[in-house]
């Protein structure tokens, strides 16, 4: 079956560290992946979307990668501030021309430390 | 402030009452969504629309009704719920038909089933 997995478990890490979060997924050949923000009690907001064909994309301090040979993506935040603490979550979705059908992982929480 | 609107923000309601979840986009998208986030678990989605016409049903108990009356508007009928379908209901919309792009969601409607 289908599977999108991230890491359940809170991310801690120090105030300007570089957070590494992970999503690994299986039986998936999606055409794109993409990675949001969700604050609690809020809805999720995009961050960045990269294509199967792109290895890396960039905004700011945030990097995403894309391994469809390892079906892993690495989302990086460099010099982590307070205000990223937030629940990130990655979103896989395949070639569908009925509008755009994304599904979830659970999700990993971070937490930046002052 | 994402261009997304969902009312009422918290409703609490019994197992035998009918109530509604409105959404309403401001970004003249055409595809537009219901997803479900309980407690732990990733965000299931639940009814896609993409030009006012149903394109996706997964699978959802026929006590949730979704009705969209035009491409800025989405309701979500519930009616016998079951305590278990407690959560935080999201509207999101998106460019219709497009295979790719991101979604905005609104701030979603938490639901309390007695």
């Amino acid at each position: 079956s289908q599977k999108i997995e991230q890491n359940s478990e809170a991310l801690n890490i120090q105030e300007g560290k570089t957070a590494t979060l992970t999503c690994n997924y299986t039986n998936y050949s999606p055409a794109y992946l993409q990675w949001y923000r969700q604050d609690p009690g809020r809805g999720p907001v995009f961050l960045l979307l990269i294509r199967e064909n792109e290895k890396e994309k960039r905004k700011e301090r945030l990097k995403v990668t894309f391994d469809t040979t390892l079906k892993q993506s690495l989302f990086h935040i460099t010099a982590s501030q307070p205000a990223d603490s937030a629940t990130y979550l990655c979103a896989l979705s395949m070639n569908n021309n009925a509008g755009n059908m994304l599904t979830f992982g659970g999700g990993t929480r971070l937490m930046v430390k002052p | 402030e994402t261009g997304v609107t969902q009312t009422p923000r918290h409703l609490v309601m019994g197992m035998t009452n009918k109530k509604s979840l409105k959404c309403e986009q401001h970004l003249g998208h055409n595809a537009m969504y219901w997803y479900k986030q309980s407690a732990k678990k990733p965000l299931e989605l639940m009814f896609v629309y993409n030009f006012k016409e149903q394109t996706e049903n997964n699978s959802v108990p026929s006590r949730f009704s979704p009705e969209c009356p035009n491409s800025s508007h989405l309701f979500l009928h519930l009616h016998t719920l079951q305590p278990e379908d407690s959560a935080l209901y999201l509207c999101a919309s998106s460019h219709g038909g497009a295979r790719t792009g991101e979604l905005f969601f609104g701030e979603g409607s938490r639901l309390t089933v007695l």
